[in-house]
């Protein structure tokens, strides 16, 4: 089966423009994620997405960051504006169950 | 609340030699634990995963894990590593209570393998 799919790999943009990223999760896979991880610092939580519903939203840093999941397949994540401090990389992961969370390889954010 | 501390940042290692990346959780209720790696350039790939049964699991490339409750620690093991094991290594925890839960991670743990 395909994996979690993210997409693009790298953007560099500059402070105050917008980045949308998306994420293609494993087909059939209800729940859907957004991680984040700025350098040097840990792996946190962005929300959480049963289908096209926000299960979990307490991990957004602020209301810059918008995310979606139309009709309960892909999901964006879009920033608007971007700041510097919103560099890093974005993980997107499913997953069926607690059992197993499968991950993209993320999208790397850097804000100039 | 869930917490993990991965208590190493960086580990250097001879190859063929063994190697422990320890982590250790809290949290208020049962877990389910995890550690993930990541190589280079490349996404979140599951090593391993402790959900029930016995307390010592095994993974892929050669790793294993013990879980210990009393002690809550997750401790990541290899009797001999291997160059291709460099990489940053992410222990990570989720409640059992119910499906669908946000994992929480520690800092990671770079394992770097000389020759």
């Amino acid at each position: 089966e395909a994996g979690v799919t993210q997409f693009p790999s790298h953007s560099v943009i500059e402070k105050g423009q917008t980045v949308t990223l998306r994420c293609d999760p494993i087909s059939g896979h209800d729940n859907l994620y957004w991680y984040r991880r700025v350098m040097g610092k840990e792996i946190k939580f962005l929300l959480h997405f049963v289908k096209e519903s926000k299960q979990d939203e307490s991990g957004m840093p602020n209301n810059r960051f918008l995310a979606e999941r139309t009709g309960g397949t892909y999901s964006t994540l879009k920033v608007q504006p971007a700041e510097l401090e919103d560099s890093g990389v974005y993980f997107c992961a499913s997953s069926h169950s607690h059992r197993g969370y499968t991950f993209g390889s993320g999208t790397r954010l850097t804000v100039v | 609340a869930q917490s993990v501390t991965q208590l190493d940042s960086q580990v250097p290692v001879f190859e063929e030699a063994p190697v422990e990346l320890r982590c250790n959780y809290s949290s208020s209720v049962s877990v389910y634990l995890f550690w993930y790696v990541q190589y280079p350039n490349q996404g979140l790939q599951l090593l391993l995963k402790y959900l029930s049964g016995s307390t010592l699991v095994k993974g892929i490339n050669g790793f294993e894990a013990e879980f210990n409750k009393s002690q809550t620690s997750f401790h990541l093991r290899k009797p001999s590593v291997h160059i291709s094991d460099t990489a940053e290594y992410f222990c990570a925890v989720t409640s059992n209570n119910n499906a669908g839960n946000m994992l929480t991670f520690g800092g990671g743990t770079r394992l770097m393998v000389k020759p």
